[in-house]
Order: structure tokens, then sequence, then C-alpha cells
């Protein structure tokens, strides 16, 4: 069981906006600006989406947003194409003694 | 270029240990730290620890402690993670992953344990 909670897939047609979410607690997600999203694509290695909640690494498309509330942060890819059909995974610090803890993944699927 | 270049897959039998290494090369090696992830097949991404490659620091996930030592040598800009007590369910996926936000990957190195 994964410290925190992702749905096991998100599905949408191109062009729509699906959103991800990933449930912690007040230990993680909760306390920390440092929650990162990470779309991994079968075979491949992960690759970074979003970091510090709601920042985008140069390259990434600024169709993809992050975002937080409580503690519950939330993956939002707008205009969604075949190629963001993939796994993604949240990723939250969780103070000095857990340290750092992921989601159990999500599978997008593009209809 | 930037990038990390991992070992080559291992098989191992159970109670053996495994030592994996990541070579780093395009940027300062001990400027970033470097974690450790590991992917079961067919399953998600579960963090093990990280080493600051300038210190030799580490901390390592609850689960691991007492098994798992993760080195690093400046010389050749390479970290290490050795797993010992090898069981089956170790199998998987390794990652070495860039500073604390994985912004760079390693291509993982399969470590089958199998009897």
């Amino acid at each position: 069981q994964s410290a925190l909670t992702q749905p096991a897939s998100v599905s949408g047609s191109p062009g729509q906006s699906i959103t991800i979410s990933c449930t912690g607690t007040i230990s993680d997600v909760g306390s920390y600006n440092l929650v990162s999203w990470y779309q991994q694509h079968p075979g491949k290695a992960p690759k970074l989406m979003i970091y510090e909640g709601t920042k985008r690494p140069s390259g990434v498309s600024n169709r993809f947003s992050g975002s937080k509330s409580g503690n519950t942060a939330s993956l939002t890819i707008s205009g969604l194409q075949a190629d963001d059909e993939a796994d993604y995974y949240c990723c939250s610090y969780a103070g000095s003694r857990t340290s750092w803890v992921f989601g159990g993944g999500t599978k997008v699927t593009v209809l | 270029q930037v990038q990390l270049e991992q070992s080559g897959a291992e098989v191992k039998k159970p109670g053996a240990s495994v030592k994996v290494s990541c070579k780093a090369s395009g940027y300062t090696f001990t400027g970033y730290f470097m974690h450790w992830i590991r992917q079961a097949p067919g399953q998600g991404l579960e963090w093990m620890g990280w080493i600051n490659p300038n210190s030799g620091a580490i901390n390592y996930a609850q689960k691991f402690r007492g098994r798992v030592t993760m080195t690093r040598d400046t010389s050749i800009t390479t970290a290490y993670m050795e797993l010992s007590g090898l069981r089956s369910d170790d199998t998987a996926l390794y990652y070495c992953a860039r500073g604390t936000y994985y912004d760079l990957w390693g291509q993982g190195t399969l470590v089958t344990v199998s009897s």
C-alpha cells in the first residue's frame, strides 16, 4: 500500500482536460510544498513534469499544471493528446524521518 | 551530455548481495543529491534513500535500513547502491535519480532474484 493515494486510472478524449488527485496526510502533502509529478511511458524511465507543487521544468508543456489543497495535490492535463497516455506518479516530502513517499500511480488513457 | 549511466542487469540467488552503479556525466556530481528508487514488475515507484555525493551523508528509507548501503566515488563521479539479503520480492528495476526533484534519471538496472 502506497503512502499517497492516487486513482488507478483516469481517461479522457483528445482535447479534453483531466485531473489526477494525490491524497496524503498532514505529515506529507499537507505540510510541505514539495510535491512532484512524473510521467512514465512503458519501458521508459520516469520524467519530471511538475515540482514544488506547481512549477514546470524547462521543456515541459504548459498543458500540464499542478495545484494543492490541504492534503491533496492534483495534476491537470489540458488539451489531452495521444502521447499523454502513460502512467503518472506523485511524490511528496514527508519529513526527515520518512523522507520521500510516492503515490501508487495513475494510468491515463486517451480514448 | 548530462546523463546518468547505470550498470547492467544482474541475476542473483536469494540471500546474495547486489551492487548497482550510476555514473554521472555532464554536470557537477557533488552539486546534487543522488536518490535510489526501485520499481517492481508492473508496480509503482518506491523511494529507497539518498546520498549526498559531496559529504557522503546518507538517508535510507526505514524499510531498507540494515540491508542497503549507498556510497560514492567522486573521482569517477559514480554513485553505488548495494542491497544485501536479497529476496524474491527485491526483483525490480533500480533507478538512480538526481537531486531533490529527480530531474534526471538513469536508464534503470534490472535485478532479478531467483533460485
